[in-house]
């Protein structure tokens, strides 16, 4: 089992539409959370950061179950632009290791 | 934007070859990191560092080698390059913060012939 699970996608949407991510880590050490965006052939590029109070970015908002190790990524008005592959990734503690996930693809369509 | 550069972008070398990819940062960080990632495929890693004079291997295999004699400098060297290292190579860096993003160079797309 990955250490950071995504749903495998690709998530094909509409323009306007609400599409939620998820994603699950097995370390309980873990202890920071992102969401990056990766357009296709492009670096990784931090999108938002995980707080465990949840945290909103405009159309954007990420959550953070600690509990259940479950980290979500809310994106509502979809816009085309949003299409690219998004990545889960942990910050692990104890020698700090910074773990992606495999990504999941979003393609919005007009 | 990020203050991380990799050279080249683009590679086309022939088998037997050996190569390095460089890789520097500017923003003073301790950690820094190689990823190895296929078309369409997720992000491995294949190495990194603490700070100067730290290297360690990641969690996918890989015959390449790396140094960090300087903080800023962390490149990557394959001493017979062959097909099957035909991928891209991105670059990254972070603060030993846990709660600080990683920065990634543009990558090294490389095609071994």
């Amino acid at each position: 089992r990955k250490e950071v699970e995504q749903d495998p996608g690709p998530f094909n949407v509409p323009e306007g539409a609400t599409v939620a991510f998820n994603c699950t880590y097995s370390n309980s050490a873990s202890q920071s959370f992102f969401w990056y965006r990766q357009d296709c052939r492009k670096e990784p590029k931090l999108l938002m950061s995980v707080y465990s109070s949840g945290n909103e970015d405009g159309r954007f908002t990420a959550q953070l179950n600690r509990a259940s190790q479950y980290i979500s990524l809310l994106i509502r008005d979809s816009k085309l632009s949003d299409s690219a592959t998004y990545l889960c990734v942990v910050n692990r503690g104890g020698g700090f290791k910074t773990i992606f996930g495999a990504g999941t693809r979003l393609f919005v369509k007009a | 934007e990020a203050d991380i550069y990799q050279t080249p972008r683009y590679l086309v070398i022939g088998t037997g070859k050996k190569i390095t990819l460089e890789c520097s940062q500017t923003m003073g960080h301790d950690k820094m990191y190689w990823y190895q990632q296929d078309p369409g495929m997720e992000l491995h890693l294949i190495h990194y560092s603490y700070g100067v004079n730290s290297t360690e291997k990641g969690d996918l295999s890989s015959e390449s080698t790396v140094s960090r004699i300087r903080t800023e400098h962390f490149p990557l060297t394959l001493e017979s390059a062959r097909p099957s290292h035909t991928s891209q190579y991105l670059c990254a860096s972070s603060t030993q913060t846990v709660n600080t993003e990683a920065f990634f160079g543009q990558g090294t797309r490389l095609t071994v012939v």
